[in-house]
């Protein structure tokens, strides 16, 4: 198994600029998890999806942000204008279940920098 | 307020000698609690997780412990390696029958000398 899958690993970009992050699951698993995380504010759980349905999005900062889930295995993450405060590393993991017994398995992130 | 706090924040040992990192959490309800893994440049990788009514956990060197009552865990690792500088993260579940939230801590940042 592959694990789950992220891209691009690198992103710069101007502000104002659309930036779309890109997440394929785990196969056989149903629920995704977006996270951002920077040194000031460590971990941050964005949004996650159970069954393509979004389940919590408090966690979105603000409208800039969306995320989508076309079909059971991958998603999108859109930041659109994008901001130099977006700057950090955004994570997906991909698990079995929603409910917080289910292991949740990290891609390796994607590294943005708005200038 | 759901809170996790860890310490120390970071923390300077020699290759072979052992070491213990702390959990303080208000979360409820609480569903479990994990300690993850997270090299540098890498997503975090889980060690272990523990329910309500599991007072420790093992991964290898790696032991968790978790008290309940007093909300605390702490995660020992024994005979440290290089390989286990890291960032280690706290994250405890609240998950009720409708919802979930995953609250995370700020990390301890080891780092193993030879």
């Amino acid at each position: 198994d592959a694990g789950v899958i992220q891209s691009p690993r690198h992103e710069v970009t101007e502000m104002g600029q659309e930036v779309t992050l890109r997440c394929k699951l785990i196969s056989g698993h149903n629920s995704l998890f977006w996270y951002r995380q920077t040194m000031m504010r460590g971990l941050e759980l964005l949004i996650y999806f159970n069954n393509n349905v979004p389940i919590d999005d408090s966690g979105m900062p603000e409208d800039r942000f969306s995320a989508k889930m076309p079909n059971a295995s991958f998603s999108t993450l859109k930041i659109q204008p994008s901001e130099p405060r977006d700057s950090a590393v955004y994570f997906c993991a991909s698990s079995l279940g929603d409910r917080g017994t289910y292991e949740q398995y990290f891609g390796p992130g994607t590294r943005l920098t708005v200038t | 307020k759901n809170q996790v706090e860890q310490s120390p924040q970071s923390l300077i040992i020699l290759e072979g000698k052992n070491c213990t990192l702390q959990c303080n959490y208000t979360v409820s309800p609480f569903s479990n609690l994990r300690w993850y893994k997270q090299d540098t440049g890498r997503g975090p990788v889980s060690l272990t997780i523990m329910t309500f009514s599991e007072n420790t956990k093992s991964n290898g060197r790696y032991t968790a412990t978790l008290d309940a009552d007093t909300k605390q865990s702490s995660l020992h690792i024994t005979a440290s390696q290089l390989s286990d500088s890291a960032s280690y993260i706290c994250v405890v579940s609240a998950f009720s029958s409708n919802t979930g939230k995953l609250i995370f801590g700020q990390g301890t940042t080891l780092q193993v000398k030879p």
